[in-house]
């Protein structure tokens, strides 16, 4: 089946911290993977995606490699900041059947300055 | 820049009774979405919407709950008779595209409180 496993937490950094938030998963088909971020009050924003094996999605700051061999999309950052503090969700979309997503649990960060 | 908005933010409700939820997508998008999660729990798929009918459906969304485009603007979910388990946030999500990398767009979220 398809299913999304990612690092529990909460997590707490320190400003300018580097960040990283493990996702592994398991799909038929050949998925795409995304990153979404929920910020305190807000929807599910989509904060990165990669369409295929050794694609990397990035966006402010934040990066994501889609590793086919070892089935991940680990998001990282170099340097976290106070204002990254949100839940951050894996997601995988499958391109056959179901034209759905499918999450992880979320990742809450925290980011002390 | 277009936003899905969901209201109420919060709603609390006794069992047994009848909730809906609101939804009011991106203007040109065409496909249409419910999500749950319940506290410290992945976020589930409910439902898809298109073209007046539900093209999709898990094994979550029984024959409690429904979901209808009442106007052509807004889509909700009715929740017939709700049940303790029901209590979770309840996300609306819409797409502009059939293509499976187009990307949803989420709302705020309703968080259902059931007593």
């Amino acid at each position: 089946g398809n299913s999304v496993t990612q690092m529990e937490g909460p997590v707490t950094l320190s400003e300018e911290a580097f960040l990283t938030i493990n996702c592994t998963y398991t799909a038929t088909g050949y998925p795409s993977l995304f990153w979404y971020v929920q910020y305190p009050g807000e929807g599910l924003q989509l904060l990165l995606k990669a369409t295929k094996a050794d694609d990397k999605g990035s966006n402010k700051g934040f990066e994501a490699t889609y590793r086919k061999e070892t089935t991940s999309f680990h998001l990282e950052k170099g340097s976290v900041q106070v204002s990254d503090s949100a839940v951050y969700f894996c997601a995988l979309r499958v391109s056959t059947g179901a034209n759905n997503l499918f999450f992880g649990t979320g990742t809450r960060l925290t980011v002390i300055p | 820049e277009p936003e899905v908005t969901q209201t109420p933010s919060h709603q609390v409700t006794q069992m047994g009774q009848e909730v809906i939820l609101r939804c009011v997508p991106i203007s040109n998008h065409l496909y249409f979405y419910w999500y749950r999660q319940i506290l410290g729990q992945k976020v589930e798929f409910l439902v898809s919407f298109y073209n007046n009918e539900i093209s999709e459906k898990s094994e979550i969304f029984d024959d409690q709950f429904s979901v209808e485009r009442p106007d052509g603007s807004n889509f909700t979910l009715k929740i017939r008779s709700t049940k303790l388990e029901d209590s979770a946030m309840y996300f609306c999500a819409s797409k502009q595209e059939s293509s499976y990398n187009s990307p949803l767009h989420f709302g705020n979220g309703t968080r259902l409180t059931v007593t």
